[in-house]
This record gives C-alpha cells, structure tokens and sequence, in this order.
C-alpha cells in the first residue's frame, strides 16, 4: 500500500459526458502527479500540483482540467468525453516534486467511455 | 517522440536464473533514471534508482546498470522469483519538477 488513494476504482460512462477522478496523497506530500496510461500511448504525465499551485504540464487535453485543494487532495476533470479518453488514470506523490524523489502510485482509475 | 524505450514488450525466464531487463534513452540531457514495478491491477511501485555519476546501484536481488555512453541502462534480478512477474518500467524525470517519462514496460513472466 502506497498510502496514495483514488476514487472511484472503476468508471464507465456515455461519450459526451463528465467525470471526476479524486486522488488523496501520502501524509505529508504536497506535491501531486497525474498519469495516463493507455495501451497504445503507455504511461503518460498530464498534470503536477504543489501544495495547491500547478507547477507542470503535459499532454493534458484542452477537455481535461484539474486543481488541488487546500487539504492537498486533487480532483481530475475529464469533459466531453470520448471513446479515446477510456484509459488508466493514475495519481502519484511525492514530499516537494523535485526531480530525484520518488513518486508514489495510487491504484488508479480505470475509466470506459461507452 | 519516445525518449525513453523499451524495445522487448515480454520476458520469460525460468525461476532461479537471471532477469535482464534493458531500457534505451535518447536525450543526454537525463541524468537519473528509475525503475517502477507493476502487478496488474495495482499501480507502479518504486523498485531502484540510479543517478549518472554512477554506473551501478545494487538493492538485494536488484541491479541497475548504467552506460551513459551507449545511454542504455539495465535491471538484473537475480535470482528470479515467480513473486517477480509483472511489468516493468524505465523513467527518467523531465525538467526540474521531475514529472516522469516512461518507456513502454517489459512484461516479465517467471516460471516455476
């Protein structure tokens, strides 16, 4: 268990709608990361948040957004969604997000748009 | 533009023998790399680092080597373990955040 939570396990929606992935970080992070990871694009970085201030970005759709809270949890938004958008969406953490720390994983979300 | 690449998507190696595990880098401008573990189901799991002023880091049955030349790096396990099948991946951190490239992974399949 890497203290790291994500809400929901699972999600299986409608082309065209909404979702929010929730994400809890270890006690003691301030510094979040979003992943996807789909079959053909392999594991890649969306979004960073430290201690409420994105910091970094990635391949992160125009349709996708998200923010950290003050009690350090981060949602994901993902809107209009489409078939493509079906993947696993992991949150990681780490202490400040400097570059040589290690990141922890949530289990991650996996999301199916129908 | 893959910066990072693992070019075996599978692995199998009977248990007891050695894993090797290999990875590819383009940019030389990576200066520290990591290996994550992941069982299906579960998210990737810390495994070993390595920073470029060495060329070796050692943890119990897990070795990372590392030729900056070729920028090429390695992860041995010996002796595998049936406990060891999973997919492996090779990061290195981008700028100074240190949001994560991955390669692709290897499928590792350990046989009893």
């Amino acid at each position: 268990d890497s203290g790291v939570t994500q809400t929901p396990k699972h999600l299986i929606t409608a082309t065209g709608q909404r979702v929010t992935l929730r994400c809890s970080p270890r006690s003691g992070d301030l510094s979040v990361y979003w992943y996807q990871q789909s079959l053909d694009q392999g594991l890649q970085f969306l979004i960073q948040y430290y201690n409420g201030e994105e910091r970094a970005k990635g391949n992160i759709l125009e349709r996708f957004s998200a923010q950290q809270f003050p009690d350090l949890h981060s949602e994901l938004n993902l809107s209009s969604l489409e078939l493509g958008d079906s993947a696993l969406y992991f949150c990681a953490s780490s202490v400040v997000g400097t570059r040589k720390e290690t990141q922890y994983f949530g289990p991650g979300t996996r999301l199916l748009v129908l | 533009d893959q910066q990072v690449k693992q070019n075996s998507p599978s692995l199998s190696v009977q248990e007891g023998r050695i894993s090797i595990l290999n990875c590819d880098y383009t940019n030389s401008m990576f200066d520290y790399f990591l290996w994550y573990k992941k069982y299906p189901a579960e998210g990737p799991t810390f495994l070993i680092s390595i920073s470029s002023i060495k060329d070796k880091n050692e943890d119990g049955r897990f070795t990372v080597f590392l030729n900056k030349s070729a920028k090429h790096l390695s992860l041995h396990i010996v002796p595998s373990q049936p406990g060891d099948s999973a997919v492996y991946f090779c990061a290195a951190p981008r700028g100074s955040q240190g949001n994560l490239i991955f390669g692709k992974g290897t499928k590792l399949s350990v046989k009893p």
